[in-house]
């Protein structure tokens, strides 16, 4: 099974701060990859899907990036409502459909 | 618009069978743009994919839940439903039924329920 590996499991930033969350994959997956943010008590909202793709109504202050092993994440100026737990997904379809999540990277106020 | 909305017990013994449905409303379950998922997430943990279903009916496991797990599809109700066998203390978390886009992202979740394993 493909495994995912994010870094770094948390990170403490201020408001207006420029932030680059990481995931990698053990092996290439091509851009099969999505992010999503989950605040306390809540469920997972999807944000980006194929790698780089912003879902409707995400701000554009969030971007993502890569192919094969190695993506980002990108919140290009912090907000107040962005302090969450990020989670990336990859799915595969061969040998069988599946889909894994990495370990999550918790963005904390400094 | 698209909603789900999990259902059934929130403590269920140890060795027993966890059953939860997934009432799905503003859309058809037979849409063939989508699959039909069923997500789990332990306390402080992230999510775990536990299994998916199609409108055709074929089912996609987990493979390490796959010998557990039983998940089915009503359409006249527009439901599905998770069975997961044999639960130990290990299976507690909040279950998110979920509609997975093209069977690859989970673009809509219901907003899950937690369910203990307890004696």
């Amino acid at each position: 099974a493909i495994q995912l590996t994010q870094s770094p499991s948390s990170l403490s930033a201020s408001v207006g701060d420029r932030v680059t969350l990481t995931c990698r994959a053990s092996q290439g997956i091509n851009s099969a990859l999505a992010w999503y943010q989950q605040k306390p008590g809540k469920a997972p909202k999807l944000l980006i899907s194929d790698a780089s793709s912003l879902e409707s109504g995400v701000p554009s202050r969030f971007s993502g990036s890569g192919f094969g092993t190695d993506f980002t994440l990108t919140i290009s100026s912090l907000q107040p409502e962005d302090f969450a737990t990020y989670y990336c997904q990859q799915f595969n379809s061969y040998p069988q459909r599946e889909l894994t999540f990495g370990g999550g990277t918790k963005v904390e106020i400094k | 618009q698209l909603q789900l909305q999990e259902s059934g017990p929130g403590l269920v013994k140890p060795s027993e069978t966890l059953s939860l449905s997934c009432n799905v409303s503003g859309g058809s379950i037979s849409n063939s743009n989508y699959f039909w998922g069923w997500l789990r997430q332990p306390p402080g943990k992230g999510p775990e994919c536990i299994g998916m279903i199609y409108y055709s009916g074929s089912t996609h496991y987990n493979p390490s839940l796959k010998s557990r797990v039983t998940i089915s599809m009503d359409t006249s109700k527009n439901q599905f439903s998770l069975e997961l066998s044999s639960v130990t203390a290990a299976d507690t978390a909040v279950y998110y039924c979920a509609s997975v886009y093209g069977g690859g992202y989970v673009d809509l979740w219901g907003q899950g329920t937690l369910v203990t394993v307890s004696s």
